[in-house]
């Protein structure tokens, strides 16, 4: 199956700071990617969607000048967080799809857990 | 956000026996519905995308099928081993996109 690296795998953060996570399709070409956060004993929760060379589409009650993304190859997507506090303390895991049908799977990287102190 | 629900939320077997769990979800738009296993510190594992009403796939000891009038999914793993132990997800879509995900079924599989 495709592979998609994550990093960091962790990381720990002073609360203000901003941390960047990247997520990279190795072996093929993703056309879109996406983010998901998970809170404890929660599901995995969609956080925004990014397509190629396009702007991001976030999903409800996600903060976009909080959260940024980049898309800016058909490899690598990164997210930002910005001025991070306490309560962005979560689970951060990324998926990317190549083209071809919408129905296709999902290849996810590791996640990566954030602490903000 | 739709509700996926999955259950039980974990599962302790013992080597051999085979297990099944539930995954209910909106039964209408349906688009597809699929099957992750998650092993920790790694990254979750596709094992299924299903799309039409009545589909049955199998991958080895795993195999899963498909309602979506009624809006379930089980998936059934025969003879059960230790490295089966995961967090088994599974998620919808109604549109090709979005993957709305349960919080999984929990497995722990004993020699």
């Amino acid at each position: 199956g495709a592979v998609v690296s994550q990093h960091p795998s962790r990381v720990i953060c002073k609360s203000g700071t901003s941390v960047k996570i990247e997520c990279r399709s190795l072996d093929f070409q993703a056309t879109t990617m996406f983010w998901y956060r998970q809170f404890p004993k929660q599901s995995l929760m969609l956080m925004a969607t990014s397509n190629e060379g396009s702007k991001a589409t976030y999903e409800q009650g996600v903060e976009k000048d909080k959260f940024l993304i980049n898309h800016a190859s058909l490899t690598l997507s990164t997210l930002t967080v910005t001025s991070a506090h306490p309560e962005d303390s979560s689970f951060y895991i990324c998926s990317a799809r190549g083209s071809g049908r919408v129905s296709d799977i999902q290849y996810f990287g590791a996640g990566t857990r954030l602490s903000v102190l | 956000i739709l509700n996926v629900e999955q259950s039980p939320q974990s599962l302790h077997v013992q080597e051999g026996d085979s297990t099944n769990f539930t995954c209910s979800f909106p039964s209408s738009n349906f688009y597809a519905l699929h099957w992750y296993r998650w092993e920790t510190a790694k990254s979750p594992e596709a094992l299924f995308v299903m799309t039409l009403n009545g589909d049955e796939k199998k991958k080895g000891r795993i195999s899963a099928t498909l309602n979506t009038k009624e809006g379930y999914s089980y998936l059934y793993i025969k003879g059960s081993q230790p490295e089966d132990s995961a967090t088994y997800l599974c998620a919808f879509t109604n549109s090709g996109y979005a993957l709305n995900f349960g919080k999984g079924t929990s497995l722990l599989v004993t020699p």
